[in-house]
């Protein structure tokens, strides 16, 4: 249980275009959803915390028209890299809020999306 | 606020060998504590979670943690190295039932035959 996935796992576009990624809660409800932003060899960033059916919440420092963020059911959020450079290269990563089999609130993730921008 | 903060960012272990990654925690409330290992590109898969219930938390693959709160630290360990354990490993806090993460730097196990 517990299954999220992202599509898609790679893409390479031309810079100026736009980039959607989708998350998907596959045996649960999500109501928060998270994406997250990994560089090579560095830790993963937290971008935005997307609750279903409201605005999602930004951090310090990331474009929020850049970035658009949509959470429109309890098992899926989707990404938009806006007229992607490639300074945007980089992989992205989402995750889901659920009861883990601890009992209490667990992020599960799902398998990243590298996006190359050339 | 919280944080994590994970000393060594590569650890070479020899296959058989005691696997140590050390991570210690900033909170100001009750923490939840996880650790989470990440194979090359790939997400992120949870290895164990602190909950506040038992300290020595148990988790998949062999793998286990203790929460020390005099020391601060969730220290995960495994007794006996695996080829398969080499990955990135993330220590991660968040405040009690508090969804949002705060991931350590990481640490890069590496397992020499």
């Amino acid at each position: 249980g517990a299954v999220v996935s992202q599509h898609p796992s790679r893409v390479i576009c031309k810079s100026g275009t736009s980039v959607k990624i989708e998350c998907r809660s596959l045996d649960f409800q999500a109501t928060t959803m998270f994406w997250y932003r990994q560089f090579p060899k560095q830790s993963l960033m937290l971008m935005a915390t997307s609750n279903e059916g409201s605005k999602a919440t930004y951090e310090q420092g990331v474009e929020k028209d850049k970035f658009l963020i949509n959470h429109a059911s309890l098992t899926l959020s989707t990404l938009t890299v806006a007229s992607a450079h490639p300074e945007d290269s980089s992989f992205y990563i989402c995750s889901a809020g659920a009861k883990g089999q601890w009992g209490t609130d667990t992020q599960y993730f799902g398998p990243g999306t590298r996006l190359t921008v050339l | 606020a919280q944080s994590v903060t994970q000393l060594g960012s590569h650890v070479s272990v020899s296959e058989g060998a005691l696997v140590l990654l050390r991570c210690n925690y900033s909170s100001s409330v009750p923490p939840y504590l996880f650790w989470y290992v990440q194979y090359p590109n790939q997400g992120l898969q949870l290895l164990l979670k602190y909950t506040s219930a038992a300290t020595l938390v148990k988790g998949i693959n062999g793998f286990e943690a203790e929460f020390k709160k005099s020391e601060t630290s969730f220290h995960l360990t495994k007794p006996s190295a695996h080829m398969s354990d080499a990955a990135e490993y993330f220590c991660a806090v968040s405040a009690s039932n508090d969804y949002k993460l705060s991931f350590g730097a990481g640490t890069t196990v590496t397992v020499r035959a």
